[in-house]
């Protein structure tokens, strides 16, 4: 199976700070890497596909970026909506798997 | 606009059965492959199984593997997951999803417990 290491784990914040949060993948996956975030009590939600692509309806702040092994999302400028857990997933193979998250919290 | 609801989860005790179901609108759901992921109780997302949009192939990760099955009806837009032979361990809140996970349900909880 394809392990995910998400890091760091938490990461404390100030609103207006850029932040960027890393995914990396235990074997060679391409581009096949895909970011949520999830809130409280809340289903996740698509926010980067395949490492670099946006998706409608996800606000521009959020980028992505890497291939390979290594991968990273970035909040440019975070805002108070932001404040939550992101998952990295991969696609490359079966089973698909999920990095362990990073919460993103007020400092 | 894309619906997915959850419905069928409840408590229930080690060694039966439950069966979920997904109810879908808002797209042509006979042309996607659809997914089941869980999240035990604060704990972080694991694949469950996933389905091909005929229904001809079908996925497992290997700790549900001979003890879960995923189906599908096509003409009532509605995807399913029979557990049988619940573990607590698979005590979670299920979610369906789309092709690329790109849509999620509400989820529904599963408890299994004596």
């Amino acid at each position: 199976d394809i392990v995910l290491t998400q890091s760091p784990a938490t990461l404390s914040v100030t609103p207006g700070e850029s932040v960027s949060l890393s995914c990396r993948a235990s074997q060679g996956i391409s581009t096949s890497i895909h970011w949520y975030q999830q809130k409280s009590n809340e289903s996740p939600r698509l926010l980067i596909k395949f490492a670099s692509q946006s998706i409608s309806g996800i606000p521009s702040r959020f980028s992505g970026s890497g291939s390979g092994t290594d991968f990273t999302l970035s909040i440019n400028r975070v805002e108070s909506e932001d404040f939550s857990v992101y998952y990295c997933q991969q696609s490359y193979s079966l089973p698909f798997t999920f990095g362990s998250g990073t919460k993103l919290e007020i400092k | 606009e894309v619906q997915l609801v959850e419905s069928g989860g409840g408590l229930v005790q080690p060694g039966r059965s439950l069966k979920l179901s997904c109810a879908a609108s808002g797209f042509t759901f006979s042309n996607y492959g659809m997914h089941w992921i869980r999240q035990a109780p604060t704990k972080g997302l694991e694949w469950v199984a996933s389905i091909s949009p005929s229904g001809g192939s079908t996925y497992y990760r290997d700790s549900v593997k001979g003890r879960f099955t995923i189906s599908r009806d096509n003409a009532k837009s509605t995807l399913y997951l029979q557990m049988d032979s619940l573990r607590s361990e698979d005590t979670a809140t299920y979610y369906c999803a789309t092709d690329l996970f790109a849509y999620w349900g509400q989820g529904t909880l599963v408890t299994v417990s004596s």
